[in-house]
């Protein structure tokens, strides 16, 4: 699975909109873009995934750029309870199902 | 709908301890994992299985085992227990493992061996 990279961390007001970026370069033609988060300490969840076209469903949005190499996540009214680690996983292939977890993007959500 | 439940939810092992985790799902899921999260530390795979009766190596399978006799059961085996096995450890499942399908997790495991 291609390798992903995400900044530590990033700050948002509360009912403002959360967008977090997500590089993928290495990207492969059947590769997915997964988004899961992790809500101290809890099991992560499934967010959001996409392929080349841009997805919506009711907890976020997902842009992926034309050229497949990067990523945006978007909580569009960001609350207290969307502060968590937030992972961009790439996948497919023929990894069977093995996500790979990086380090993610720690999103603080401030009243 | 239970999802995927694993049990305990702590335990405290001594050094050289044995202790099985079990992660069951009732969702008739064909894959499942075993994850190992370490403090402020991503999740890395520790075994995972694509059905019954098969099962294979992830990443950190060092010190442990599994088995899976069963499409919903799927249990982590620690034989010996270690101070670098102190972890969460979170199952999950899915029913398609390629492409387009979401992974469901259970809620975790915290061991902390002394």
């Amino acid at each position: 699975d291609a390798k992903t990279t995400q900044p530590p961390s990033m700050d948002c007001a509360e009912g403002r909109a959360a967008n977090l970026p997500c590089n993928h370069s290495t990207i492969s033609g059947n590769e997915y873009v997964y988004w899961y988060r992790q809500i101290h300490s809890q099991g992560p969840q499934y967010i959001i995934h996409g392929l080349k076209n841009n997805e919506t469903n009711e907890m976020a949005s997902l842009i992926i750029t034309e050229d497949r190499k990067s990523s945006t996540l978007i909580l569009p009214h960001a609350t207290l309870r969307d502060t968590a680690v937030y992972y961009c996983i790439v996948h497919g292939g023929t990894s069977y199902g093995k996500l790979t977890f990086g380090q993610g993007t720690i999103l603080t959500v401030h009243p | 709908n239970a999802g995927v439940t694993q049990t305990p939810k702590f335990r405290i092992l001594k050094i050289g301890q044995s202790m099985t985790l079990q992660c069951a799902q009732d969702m008739n899921h064909n894959y499942m994992y075993w994850y190992r999260q370490d403090p402020g530390m991503g999740l890395k795979l520790i075994y995972y299985s694509v059905g019954a009766g098969i099962t294979d190596k992830g990443e950190v399978p060092n010190g442990y085992n599994v088995s899976r006799s069963t499409t919903e059961d799927f249990p982590l085996r620690l034989e010996l227990a270690a101070p670098s096995q102190t972890s969460v450890y979170f199952c999950a499942s899915s029913y398609n493992a390629q492409i387009g399908q979401g992974y469901t997790f259970g809620s975790g495991t915290r061991l902390t061996v002394v």
